[in-house]
């Protein structure tokens, strides 16, 4: 089955909005969670993760949310702009394992 | 930094033909993983080496897909006696041993005729 789970394809905010994107993960080994941004046509890049010692990590505008107990993590972004359009993948792991599994991904649109 | 580097970054190929895909990981990174993405299954895991061993191979199809890493800068994908299915953007991304991050190459977008 699959390890990690989006089950949003896809959302649109308007401009300033909050939002919130969510993600579930099956193995509650893992302790590592990361967000991943990808642009069309770009490669994913890392835009925050955090380990399972804390529940919260805050990077200007985006912030993680880790629930260990319910296996859920999520991204939650502020005063959203239209440059934040973009598809998110979520991405758990093991530490010392070098695989980590993404999610299908949550294209995110932010209109102006 | 060059950051990862995969070559070619377009290639065309007519059905039942050899497609063989080069990346060369960031310098010190121990961990090379190849994906593939299409707009249906969106990033699927292929396979991944660390320190050149190949680790995990389970996303691999069994038949006509094969991966090696000959040394520590550059790991290749070949396809043989390509389909169209194989039509997609294949990723490869390399992470420091023990890190989490993995950095991602610009792909090579394979198109099979």
């Amino acid at each position: 089955g699959q390890q990690v789970k989006q089950s949003s394809p896809s959302l649109t905010v308007q401009e300033g909005g909050i939002l919130i994107l969510n993600c579930d993960y099956e193995n509650d080994m893992f302790d590592y969670f990361a967000w991943y941004k990808k642009y069309p046509d770009n490669s994913p890049t890392l835009l925050i993760s955090v380990r399972s010692n804390v529940d919260k990590r805050e990077d200007g505008r985006f912030t993680v949310f880790l629930n260990k107990s319910g296996k859920h993590f999520s991204l939650h972004i502020t005063a959203s702009q239209p440059e934040d359009t973009a598809v998110y993948l979520c991405a758990a792991g093991r530490n010392n394992n070098n695989r980590i599994f993404f999610g299908d991904g949550t294209q995110l649109v932010v209109k102006p | 930094n060059a950051g990862v580097i995969q070559t070619p970054r377009h290639k065309v190929t007519g059905k039942g033909q050899e497609a063989t895909l080069w990346c060369e990981p960031i310098s010190g990174h121990s961990a090379v993983f190849w994906y593939r993405q299409t707009i249906v299954q969106g990033l699927e895991f292929l396979t991944y080496f660390r320190n050149q061993a190949p680790i995990d191979d389970s996303g691999m199809p069994k038949e006509r897909f094969s991966a090696q890493m000959p040394n520590q800068s550059h790991s290749t994908l070949k396809i043989q006696s390509t389909q169209p299915q194989d039509s997609a953007v294949y990723l490869c991304a390399s992470r420091v041993g023990g890190g989490d991050e993995q950095y991602f190459g610009p792909g090579t977008r394979l198109t099979v005729l």
